[in-house]
């Protein structure tokens, strides 16, 4: 059964970069036309889509936080990572990483989120 | 860049009773429409894709529709477990990007 575990620090001071993995277990990331995405939730408030990645490398991220993101994939670990620049309060979040299901465009595996703090 | 709005905010029902939540989205997303169920401390869960049709293990009770720009995710009879946030969300033809709607909660009348 896949599984999705992300991990980095907790906490990340301002103006610094947010680094964050998500392993995939139970299967490969590069064997099959699934693509993987990044979302996060601020406490209290509802899911933001920052990006998604294809196996092969193409991206897409959210319009409104593209210039600070970057998400790549590494198949040899089986893990694929986020990491958002230049933070501030604002980026307080609940970051779950997810896979995309191909023909459906839906999130259909979710990891646990991991709650990522921004503060001095 | 395509916005979806969801009503109403918060529904008030008990055990039992039905409950018709509805998704409206700025402009046609065709059937690019999924719902997802949010229990508090939890990731989101799949529950309806391509707008009617229900992920792996989701309970018959659960049924979308609708096409274009207007969806309804209904629970034929609220189980204790159902009470949560419902989220829907879309992803556009180009840019390749996803939106989710700001979310529906439904709590115990």
């Amino acid at each position: 059964q896949l599984q999705l575990q992300e991990s980095g620090p907790g906490l990340v001071k301002p103006s610094e970069t947010l680094s964050l993995t998500c392993t995939v277990s139970g299967g490969s990331i590069s064997s099959s036309s699934y693509y993987w995405g990044w979302i996060r939730q601020p406490p209290g408030k509802g899911l933001e889509w920052i990006g998604s990645i294809y196996y092969s490398g193409s991206t897409y991220y959210n319009p409104s936080l593209k210039s600070r993101v970057t998400i790549s994939v590494d198949t040899s670990k089986n893990q694929f990572s986020l990491k958002l620049s230049s933070v501030t309060a604002a980026d307080t979040a609940v970051y779950y990483c997810a896979r995309v299901h191909p023909q459906h465009d839906a999130f259909d595996i979710w990891g646990q989120g991991t709650m990522v703090t921004v503060s001095s | 860049e395509i916005v979806l709005t969801q009503s109403p905010a918060t529904l008030s029902l008990s055990p039992g009773e039905r409950a018709t939540l509805s998704c409206r989205a700025s402009q046609s997303v065709s059937s690019y429409l999924a719902w997802y169920q949010q229990k508090p401390g939890q990731a989101p869960r799949l529950l309806i894709y391509d707008a009617s049709n229900r992920a792996t293990g989701i309970p018959a009770r659960f049924s979308g529709s609708g096409s274009g720009t207007d969806f309804t995710l209904t629970i034929s009879s609220l189980e204790p477990e159902d009470f949560a946030v419902y989220y829907c969300q879309q992803r556009s033809n180009w840019p390749r990007i996803f939106t989710f709607g700001p979310g529906t909660k439904v709590d115990i009348k």
